[in-house]
């Protein structure tokens, strides 16, 4: 267990439909990452948040979005959803914004668009 | 921009025998570099890390990899291989500089006979 917790485990939902996914880090942590893992694309970076601010956009959609709140929980909101926005979605979570910091991975949200 | 190429998509080994699993980099200067391992239905775990110093690494589970830069390869080994090593290993590179933004290979699935 890394300490690292997401909900829902999986979520079916239909297309053009709006979704958010949630990630609790660990009580220490302030960064929060956030991955998408498809058997095409393999695992890409998504965004990262650092005690509540964006700090680095990788490959994310403009109908996706996310943020950190206060309490250090974030949220990745998905819109207008396609076919191919299935996947498991993980968040990650590290002590600082640095990048040789352990990442811990939470279980991730399996999302099926039908 | 970076790149991780990890040449094998499958791998089988015996239980007891040795592994090496193969990871090629693409980065302009001093990579950061890391493994992961994936068990079916679980989020990454660090095996272990690579920033600076000893070319040598120790990780967790008896794995350690090795940086060889004149060879842009950070390949990861283990002596004896125990069934339960069996999962999904990536490698995965990031910026020493600036934004830190992890790079993933395709992963590699390790297989296991008794």
């Amino acid at each position: 267990d890394s300490g690292v917790t997401q909900t829902p485990k999986h979520l079916i939902t239909a297309t053009g439909q709006r979704v958010t996914l949630r990630c609790s880090p660990r009580s220490e942590d302030l960064s929060v990452y956030w991955y998408q893992q498809s058997l095409d694309q393999g695992l890409q970076f998504l965004i990262h948040y650092y005690n509540g601010e964006e700090r680095a956009k990788g490959n994310i959609l403009e109908r996706f979005s996310a943020q950190q709140f206060p309490d250090l929980h974030s949220e990745l909101n998905l819109s207008s959803l396609e076919l191919g926005d299935s996947a498991l979605y993980f968040c990650a979570s590290s002590l600082t914004d640095g990048g040789t910091d352990t990442q811990y991975f939470g279980p991730g949200t399996r999302l099926t668009v039908l | 921009a970076q790149s991780v190429t990890q040449p094998d998509i499958h791998i089988t080994v015996s239980e007891g025998a040795s592994l090496e699993l193969r990871c090629n980099y693409s980065y302009g200067a001093t990579p950061y570099l890391f493994w992961y391992v994936q068990s079916p239905g679980q989020g990454l775990q660090l095996l272990l890390k690579y920033f600076s110093g000893d070319t040598l690494v120790q990780g967790i589970k008896g794995f350690e990899a090795e940086f060889k830069r004149s060879q842009s390869s950070f390949n990861l080994r283990k002596p004896s291989v125990h069934w339960s090593d069996a999962a999904e290993y990536f490698c995965a590179v990031g910026a020493s500089g600036g934004s830190y933004i992890p790079t993933f290979g395709r992963g590699t699935s390790l297989i296991v006979h008794p």
